[in-house]
């Protein structure tokens, strides 16, 4: 059975700082999601990574995924209050389509002015 | 053009009823899903059509839940007799073919009293 888990669960950072959410999964997977909910709202989607060593940037996110680890990051640089949000990765564990997605628990991450 | 729509957006039922759940994909998606999300947790697959293959129900969690997607168009999750642990938001998302990152409608959040 798929397992994801995300790191850490609950982020607290002030503006300016830099971090990092993990995302490692139990097995073999050819694309990874990440996804942003707002409170009370629905899931907007980041990125897809489809292979090893990927790596997409959109303003002050950056995701990247190893496939051989298992693992995916997304990094903050400088955060801003409007980056206030859960996010979810989430994988596709059956290779070579895409069903259904294995989410990860999310990540709470609030940005202190 | 229009996103995934879900209706109704809010659902307060008693123990016991049925209640129905529709959701409109993106125009031309092939693929619809639905998630089920409990307060402050992830997503749990529900129930996958792709097409007019057969619809992947490994996800729904008892033979109260049931869905339908009429050809590649609208959507009805139906729960039968709901419990309170049935309360949640349900989510709702397509995409095309199948290989494409799914896109999420706004949610049914259902309470059952």
């Amino acid at each position: 059975e798929l397992k994801v888990e995300q790191n850490p669960l609950f982020l607290s950072m002030q503006e300016g700082k830099n971090y990092t959410i993990y995302c490692n999964y139990s097995t073999t997977s050819d694309r990874l999601y990440w996804y942003r909910q707002d409170p009370g709202k629905s899931l907007e989607s980041l990125f897809v990574l489809l292979s090893n060593g990927a790596v997409k940037q959109e303003g002050r996110l950056m995701a990247s995924l190893d496939t051989k680890a298992r693992l995916s990051t997304l990094h903050i640089t400088a955060a801003v209050h409007d980056l206030s949000a859960t996010y979810f990765c989430a994988v596709d564990g059956d290779l070579g389509g895409n069903e259904k997605l294995t989410f990860g628990t999310g990540t709470r991450l609030t940005i202190i002015p | 053009g229009a996103g995934v729509s879900q209706s109704p957006s809010n659902k307060v039922t008693e123990k016991g009823k049925d209640v129905e759940l529709r959701c409109d994909p993106i125009s031309g998606h092939t693929a619809l899903y639905w998630y089920r999300q409990r307060l402050g947790q992830g997503l749990e697959f529900l129930i996958y059509f792709q097409g007019n293959s057969a619809p992947d129900k490994s996800g729904l969690p008892s033979d109260r839940f049931s869905a339908e997607r009429t050809g590649e168009s609208v959507s009805t999750l139906t729960i039968q007799r709901t419990q309170q642990e049935d309360s949640a938001v349900y989510l709702c998302a397509s995409s095309l073919v199948g290989v494409d990152t799914q896109y999420f409608g706004p949610g049914t959040r259902l309470t059952v009293l």
